[in-house]
């Protein structure tokens, strides 16, 4: 076990529609990021928030976006979903600085279905 | 995009053999890391080598690095039913702020 926890743990959702993640960070650990991990395929890097602040972003469209709250809480949000939008969703927490990648605790992620 | 490549894709060894799994990547790196999924959960932290480390243990493992390969190695040894999952190395780059880069992964079965 990690300490960090994801909530839903499924989602099924129409295209078009929106859709919030939840991530519950370790105490302590400042700095969150969220990953997406299609089928078959490694986790791609979405954003990370360090102190309630985005601070480095990958590639992906604005209608990905996110926040970070100071009691270690986080939250994923994707408007306008897409079929290629499903999806695992990871989140990440460690008490890094914004510029350290050291051991990453990964929560058990989010399984996102579009139809 | 994604950076680092495992080889193989998919690996299969009878319980008690030695695994070994490999990745390469493509721009220079501050660390490499291997993680471990099982059946499409969370994933967990193995080992973390430097980019002015060569070799690291910690239990059953054993990672190797060279960067001027730019190419990483993961060797679990005396394999267990457990340790069937798949296996990913992710790296950051030196820029920082980009998060970390995974390869595609290796699955790795380990048969009773």
């Amino acid at each position: 076990e990690t300490g960090v926890t994801q909530s839903p743990t499924h989602l099924i959702k129409t295209r078009g529609q929106q859709v919030t993640l939840r991530c519950s960070s370790q105490s302590g650990h400042n700095t969150v990021s969220w990953y997406q991990q299609a089928l078959g395929q490694g986790p791609q890097f979405i954003f990370q928030y360090y102190r309630e602040e985005e601070n480095g972003r990958g590639n992906f469209p604005p209608r990905f976006s996110g926040l970070q709250f100071p009691n270690y809480s986080s939250e994923l949000n994707v408007n306008a979903l897409e079929l290629d939008d499903s999806a695992l969703y990871l989140c990440a927490s460690n008490p890094d600085t914004p510029f350290g990648y050291n051991e990453q605790f990964f929560g058990p992620g989010t399984r996102l279905t579009v139809l | 995009s994604q950076q680092g490549e495992e080889d193989p894709q998919a690996l299969s060894i009878q319980e008690g053999e030695n695994a070994t799994m490999n990745c390469s990547y493509k721009t220079s790196i501050n660390n490499l890391q291997w993680y471990r999924q099982n059946s499409g959960r969370g994933l967990v932290h193995l080992i973390l080598i430097r980019s002015n480390e060569r070799e690291k243990h910690s239990g059953r493992l054993r990672v190797t690095l060279d960067t001027s390969k730019k190419s990483s190695s993961l060797l679990i040894t005396a394999s267990r039913a457990a340790d069937t999952a798949s296996y990913f190395c992710a790296t950051d780059a030196e820029r920082g702020a980009d998060g970390l880069t995974f390869g595609k992964g290796t699955h790795l079965i380990i048969q009773p």
